[in-house]
């Protein structure tokens, strides 16, 4: 039973443009929700976070929105960048300790 | 942010041997620590989750015997895999939760190859 899902393998962006990475999510207890970007062959890196109180977060050229009732999160990159192609993956936080669950990853490209 | 270390990077070993990967928080005490699994274009597969000086809580279908994990002090924790197999192959990473943060901090990973 995947709790967290990016149904998107990849998605591809002419820099300069917006990216938006999409999130689903089934459990409504997840209280926290967060975005890492991956490397090949690297631990991922976190990115941004957003609390399950909050619809709305922003950090430089990252945003990250949530909306609670359709269980929705998505992650706004603007402007792109050829360096930011890699895997995000989004993760909930749910559950004692502290735990995440992760998403499948999007691979994201984005071209000169 | 907080950095996270491990080690090796990179082993290769025979089947039935066993092997040790390291997980360092460097500039932070880590009460929690998670170790994960990826296969290759798959999600992060939580493992297991170790507090500082109690026994890790292991997810189900991960066998407690085959992945030792320690977490001995606060800033270090371990992972062995026994008697490893070639379907042990895999990249592990482990990942470190400063008390009262909510961001993990991960560690860039071991590639373990068994032969």
């Amino acid at each position: 039973d995947q709790q967290v899902k990016q149904n998107s393998p990849s998605l591809s962006v002419q820099e300069g443009r917006i990216s938006i990475l999409n999130c689903d999510y089934t459990n409504s207890m997840f209280d926290y929700f967060l975005w890492y970007k991956k490397y090949p062959a690297e631990g991922p890196t976190f990115l941004i976070s957003i609390s399950s109180i909050k619809d709305k977060n922003e950090d430089g050229r990252f945003t990250v929105f949530l909306n609670k009732s359709a269980k929705h999160l998505s992650l706004h990159i603007v402007p792109s960048q050829p360096g930011d192609s890699a895997v995000y993956f989004c993760a909930a936080r749910g559950g004692a300790g502290g735990k995440l669950i992760f998403g499948q990853g999007t691979e994201l490209s984005v071209k000169p | 942010g907080a950095v996270v270390s491990q080690h090796p990077s990179r082993v290769i070993c025979k089947s039935g041997t066993s092997v040790k990967i390291e997980c360092r928080s460097l500039d932070f005490q880590a009460t929690t620590m998670f170790w994960y699994r990826q296969f290759p274009k798959q999600s992060l597969m939580l493992m297991a989750t170790s507090n500082e000086g109690s026994k890790a809580t292991y997810e189900q279908g991960v066998e407690k015997d085959k992945f030792l994990i320690n977490h001995a002090s606060l800033t270090l924790s371990t992972l062995t895999v026994t008697s490893a197999h070639p379907e042990d192959s895999s990249f592990y990473i482990c990942s470190a939760l400063g008390r009262g943060s909510y961001e993990q901090y991960f560690g860039p990973g071991t590639r373990l190859t068994v032969t």
